[in-house]
């Protein structure tokens, strides 16, 4: 099956620091999503990015499909960024294959 | 308000004794999902139903059935739970699979099987 790695596994920056998130997928898609799971534990999504870029206010994604990854870009990070970041891909419309996670900490 | 619900938030139960957890949303959404998640591995599809009497398994279904006999409903049920099932759930729906509909995602249950 397809295997997702993220990167890194965690991650702690200052408010206000730029950070990029990666993902890698073994093989082609059709389906790539971006989550952010809160530090309570409410899962959103974030971003739906087969192929090319996409922003929305300080966060943007690119997917590189010819390449197989995708990197999530945080800009002017802050505290309520903190959490776990999902990279999730799939071949149908109701299978995905999650990620372990990158771990992302935002100190004040 | 829009939302999906799942009860109960917490369950601690023993092995053996059968349990289902409700998930319920009120968004007239065809698809919904079953996930665990477990420390270090993301989230795992355990089953998922595209529409009203219409499910079929994810990645982990062993140990667990559902059903869809309404659009709203979707419980999982753990006939005979084990201790290898303790996990944190969460149900999910969106209007018509993944494509590029957002997902709408339950808060949560914690089940923890001794």
């Amino acid at each position: 099956g397809i295997q997702v790695e993220q990167s890194p596994p965690d991650l702690i920056l200052q408010e206000g620091a730029n950070s990029t998130l990666r993902c890698n997928f073994s093989d082609s898609v059709n389906n790539l999503q971006w989550f952010h799971q809160n530090p309570w534990g409410q899962l959103i999504n974030l971003f739906y990015i087969p192929s090319g870029t996409k922003q929305n206010g300080r966060l943007s994604a690119t997917t590189v499909a010819t390449e197989r990854y995708s990197l999530l870009y945080i800009s002017s990070s802050q505290t309520t960024d903190s959490g776990v970041y999902f990279c999730a891909v799939g071949r149908s419309n109701y299978q995905l294959i999650w990620g372990a996670g990158t771990k992302l900490i935002i100190k004040p | 308000e829009a939302q999906v619900t799942q009860n109960p938030r917490y369950l601690i139960t023993v092995t053996g004794k059968k349990l289902t957890v409700t998930c319920s949303q009120n968004m007239n959404h065809e698809y919904m999902s079953w996930y665990r998640q477990d420390p270090g591995l993301g989230l795992r599809q355990i089953y998922y139903s595209m529409n009203v009497e219409v499910t079929d398994k994810g990645d982990v279904p062993e140990g667990y059935k559902v059903s869809r006999k309404e659009k709203r409903n979707f419980p999982l049920i753990l006939e005979s739970p084990s201790p290898n099932q303790t996990s944190l759930y969460f149900c999910a729906s969106s209007p018509l699979g993944y494509g590029t509909d957002t997902q709408y995602f339950g808060p949560g249950t914690r089940l923890t099987v001794l």
